[in-house]
């Protein structure tokens, strides 16, 4: 089953622009992890934030946790065309499951 | 490092064939991970081994489905025999360590059973 559901399902936005993604989770977590996912290709770590941790950025991105909302976001500013990807939370939780992945973000940056 | 190496990329048998999904993951690496992805189901993790040991079998959906480790580089994913709606992307990933660690993917197997 899937712990993480991201929020949107999918976005189109307009190169230039922010794009936000949210993921929900269900029980307590170790720490969460968002990967992109090009078509056709594997997935790529992109940032880890740990439970103890409210926010991370790394480059373009930034990604905020909220424990009591069991809830993260990722934003990506000034968007490009080669972000256009599927975009994955993962969620390790801290009874020793492994990564569990959500339904994933379809994100189009239009040039 | 070449990172996570899968193969083969593509993979079309007929339905009761036998398919090997193989991996060889990053060197040095104690622990593999192998994901099925589905349109309907996502991402699911369906066996990981730490030293070349199952840890966790509970995701593999059914007894056609097998995974060996014979050694630290490489792995392979056993359907026997195949069915249709085992249709879908296979990946290995293989991680330094089990927690608070990322995990690095190979490209996948996309398997079609016909």
């Amino acid at each position: 089953s899937q712990q993480g559901e991201e929020d949107p399902q999918a976005l189109s936005i307009q190169e230039g622009e922010n794009a936000t993604m949210n993921c929900s989770y269900k029980t307590s977590i170790n720490n969460l992890q968002w990967y992109r996912q090009n078509s056709g290709r594997g997935l790529v770590h992109l940032i880890l934030i740990r439970s103890n941790e409210r926010e991370k950025h790394s480059g373009r991105l930034r990604v905020t946790l909220d424990t009591s909302k069991k809830s993260s976001s990722l934003l990506i500013t000034a968007s490009r065309a080669a972000d256009t990807a599927s975009y994955f939370c993962a969620t390790e939780d801290n009874a020793g499951n492994m990564l569990t992945f959500g339904g994933g973000t379809r994100l189009m940056v239009k040039p | 490092d070449a990172g996570v190496i899968q193969s083969p990329r593509h993979e079309v048998t007929e339905m009761g064939q036998e398919v090997t999904l193989r991996c060889k993951p990053i060197s040095g690496h104690d622990y593999l991970f192998w994901y099925r992805q589905t349109m309907m189901r996502g991402l699911e993790l369906l066996i990981y081994f730490n030293n070349n040991v199952p840890i966790d079998d509970s995701g593999m959906p059914e007894d056609r489905f097998s995974a060996k480790m014979p050694n630290a580089s490489f792995s392979t994913l056993k359907i026997q025999p195949s069915e249709p709606r085992d249709s879908a992307v296979y990946f290995c990933a293989s991680s330094l360590a089990v927690s608070n660690t990322e995990a690095f993917f190979g490209q996948g197997t996309r398997l079609t059973v016909v």
